[in-house]
């Protein structure tokens, strides 16, 4: 079946910093990239989607300047969290589509923690 | 816009016994999709069963069946002969014909009692 995978699964750095996430899906091509934060307990909040090769899209309330989103290939996309804060803290998932119109393949996840 | 309403922050249920995870949505469109997704404790999202709006046959998917109620926007998720393992976050989502994105809902925490 289709996979992604998605790195680290976990990290912390230091405030001020940057910290980049991959997400790879590894036996399809994904057209489409969906970049989601969880906060403990609660659902999906979508940051942005991507198109590969185009610019993301991002939901109204995301720092497009802050989340910087990478999707060069069909096979890789990237999350960047640029002077990350302790406020960024969180669960980032990534989702994948390709192929089958209604198929959706998730990450991991990565557990960031800004000290 | 369409959102998806978890009523049902938390259920539980007895192992092997039955249990229904409701879900409503609200949208003006009559093409889409609906998904029932899993979040267990590893936090991989997993698909549980999805659902054809034009698509008047409930989906089924071993002990995972839905009750898709078009007219009431209603999609329960019914589980039959709980196992250990169900225990998760349940997620309801909804995606449009010819859009990208999901649209979740809140989500139910399901514990399943030995």
């Amino acid at each position: 079946g289709a996979v992604v995978s998605q790195h680290p699964s976990w990290v912390i750095c230091k405030s001020g910093t940057s910290v980049k996430i991959e997400c790879r899906s590894l036996d399809f091509q994904a057209t489409t990239m969906f970049w989601y934060r969880q906060f403990p307990k609660q659902s999906l909040m979508l940051m942005a989607t991507s198109n590969e090769g185009s610019k993301a899209t991002y939901e109204q309330g995301v720092e497009k300047d802050k989340f910087l989103i990478n999707h060069a290939s069909l096979t890789l996309s990237t999350l960047t969290v640029t002077s990350a804060h302790p406020e960024d803290s969180s669960f980032y998932i990534c989702s994948a589509r390709g192929g089958r119109a209604y198929g959706y393949t998730f990450g991991s996840g990565t557990r960031l923690t800004v000290v | 816009a369409q959102t998806v309403t978890q009523s049902q922050p938390e259920m539980s249920v007895q192992e092997a016994e039955t249990v229904t995870l409701s879900c409503t949505y609200d949208t003006s469109e009559s093409d889409y999709y609906l998904f029932w997704y899993k979040q267990p404790p590893s936090r991989q999202m997993i698909l549980v069963i999805r659902q054809e709006a034009y698509k008047q046959q409930n989906a089924t998917e071993n002990r995972f069946s839905v009750n898709f109620q078009k007219a009431a926007k209603s999609f329960s998720l019914k589980i039959s002969d709980s196992q250990l393992g169900d225990a998760a976050m349940y997620f309801c989502a909804y995606k449009l014909w010819g859009a990208q994105k999901l649209v979740f809902g809140q989500g139910t925490r399901l514990t399943i009692n030995p």
